[in-house]
């Protein structure tokens, strides 16, 4: 079966705009969560949707907003993009919320900011 | 913060059997022990978890001591390809959120 999907691979963006990343999970996962990959932060929590509610949120500004569809699709959104916005953002989903059955990860975007 | 403590790096012959710890001395009895990796440039692979009892699939061995407090992955005939970061991560995974550490970077040698 076809894994998470998250689109685009790359993406270059100049301080100050917005971005929207893309997650499709694997068919019949509920839950999606969003990680951003730094190489001095390592990997921190952004949030999680199950069943197009948030169920839990990371310590990230406001700057960073999700939402998910009926068809468990998400997007996330940053908006007034910093230097330091520059990551790998992850997205992983799984069956259940909390991801009790373990998450499936994608393979990530790969955001640059400049 | 990640309730996990992990050796920041190990190295592994190839070929011979893999055994990653992991403290979690705080670990609640609600809590589960989950198990990643992450090979370079890849997403976070799932391995393994376990609530107390060892667990067995085809990747991997989970072995968690009897008060809990300490768990180990084992990775029983170790290839090039197992070269990777792997995290322990403890979550109730009812309301928690997967908080990842720094993980242990294994390196298999030829």
């Amino acid at each position: 079966k076809a894994g998470v999907t998250q689109t685009p691979r790359y993406l270059i963006k100049t301080r100050g705009q917005q971005v929207t990343l893309s997650c499709s999970p694997i068919s019949g996962h509920r839950s999606v969560s969003w990680y951003q990959q730094t190489p001095g932060q390592g990997l921190q929590f952004l949030f999680e949707y199950f069943s197009e509610t948030q169920r839990n949120k990371g310590n990230f500004p406001g700057r960073f907003s999700g939402r998910q569809f009926s068809n468990s699709r998400s997007e996330m959104n940053v908006s007034t993009l910093e230097l330091g916005d520059s990551a790998l953002y992850l997205c992983a989903s799984s069956l259940a919320a909390g991801g009790r059955n373990g998450y499936t990860f994608g393979s990530g975007t790969r955001l640059t900011v400049v | 913060d990640a309730k996990t403590t992990q050796p920041p790096s190990m190295d592994c012959a190839e070929g011979r059997a893999a055994n990653l710890p992991c403290n979690h001395s705080t670990i609640s009895g609600n809590e589960y022990v989950y198990w990643y990796r992450q090979i370079h440039s890849q997403g976070p692979q799932y391995i393994i978890h376990g609530l107390k009892n060892n667990e067995t699939n085809e990747m991997a061995s989970l072995i968690i001591t009897e008060d809990r407090k300490s768990s180990t992955l084992i990775l029983p005939h170790a290839t090039l390809r197992d070269t990777a970061v792997y995290y322990c991560i403890v979550s109730e995974n009812r309301d928690d959120k997967i908080i990842f550490g720094k993980g242990t970077r294994l390196h298999i040698l030829p």
